[in-house]
């Protein structure tokens, strides 16, 4: 099992520029979730779903949007980046929610917007 | 709402000794579940050790363990025998109710030889 991949690895992209960050796991899992680590943080959760055609907003969704087609993939899309959303995203995915709920995580994106 | 806190910035510890880093959370829900996961400078995210809130006995995996105490909403993960290779960030965890975990702002230890 390659567990969650995450494409690019890095990226810089111009202010304004829109983009899409891949995510895929092949673990089956039904949940799956996008944070973002800043410099010096802890993670912060984005957006999150708990199955195919189902997603719902975290803790800091401004700027993104997420959609759900099928299990294997949960891509992020940034519309208009700004400098703020420079940090690293991280995707995960879990088989279960609330008590026990081991996340994941794949390698991570580092997106630079100037 | 749920919160993690790790108010320990920075940790240095003399290799093959152990090494405790602190972990406190608030939540009103009564089943939660609280993770430690280890960053390295590579930047990947490890899972370490779980603890639910209803586990009697303490957590432990080789070398790691968890020093749970309910009363004190504290989760402190101890590291035994500290190698070179433990030298990273590590953050501590929650999840509660909700289909995501609330990470603290995590605790840089450094392992001197």
């Amino acid at each position: 099992n390659a567990g969650v991949t995450q494409t690019p690895k890095f990226r810089i992209l111009k202010i304004g520029q829109s983009m899409t960050l891949q995510c895929t796991q092949d673990m089956n899992h039904n949940y799956m979730y996008w944070y973002r680590q800043d410099p010096g943080m802890g993670l912060k959760l984005i957006y999150y779903s708990v199955g195919a055609g189902i997603t719902d907003k975290g803790e800091v969704p401004n700027g993104y949007n997420v959609s759900r087609s099928t299990t294997e993939d949960f891509p992020l899309r940034l519309e208009l980046a700004a400098p703020s959303q420079t940090s690293v995203y991280f995707c995960a995915s879990s088989y279960t929610s609330g008590g026990y709920n081991e996340q994941f995580f794949g390698p991570g994106t580092r997106l630079t917007v100037l | 709402a749920q919160k993690i806190t790790q108010t320990q910035p920075g940790m240095f510890v003399q290799e093959k000794e152990a090494v405790t880093l602190d972990c406190t959370y608030d939540t009103s829900d009564q089943s939660y579940g609280l993770f430690w996961y280890k960053q390295p400078s590579s930047g990947e995210m490890i899972f370490l050790i779980y603890q639910g809130s209803y586990d009697e006995q303490n957590a432990t995996e080789g070398r790691y363990s968890l020093n749970f105490q309910k009363a004190r909403k504290s989760a402190n993960l101890v590291i035994s025998a500290s190698q070179l290779g433990d030298s990273a960030m590590y953050f501590c965890a929650m999840s509660a109710g909700a289909n995501n975990l609330f990470f603290g702002t995590g605790t840089r230890l450094t392992v001197i030889p």
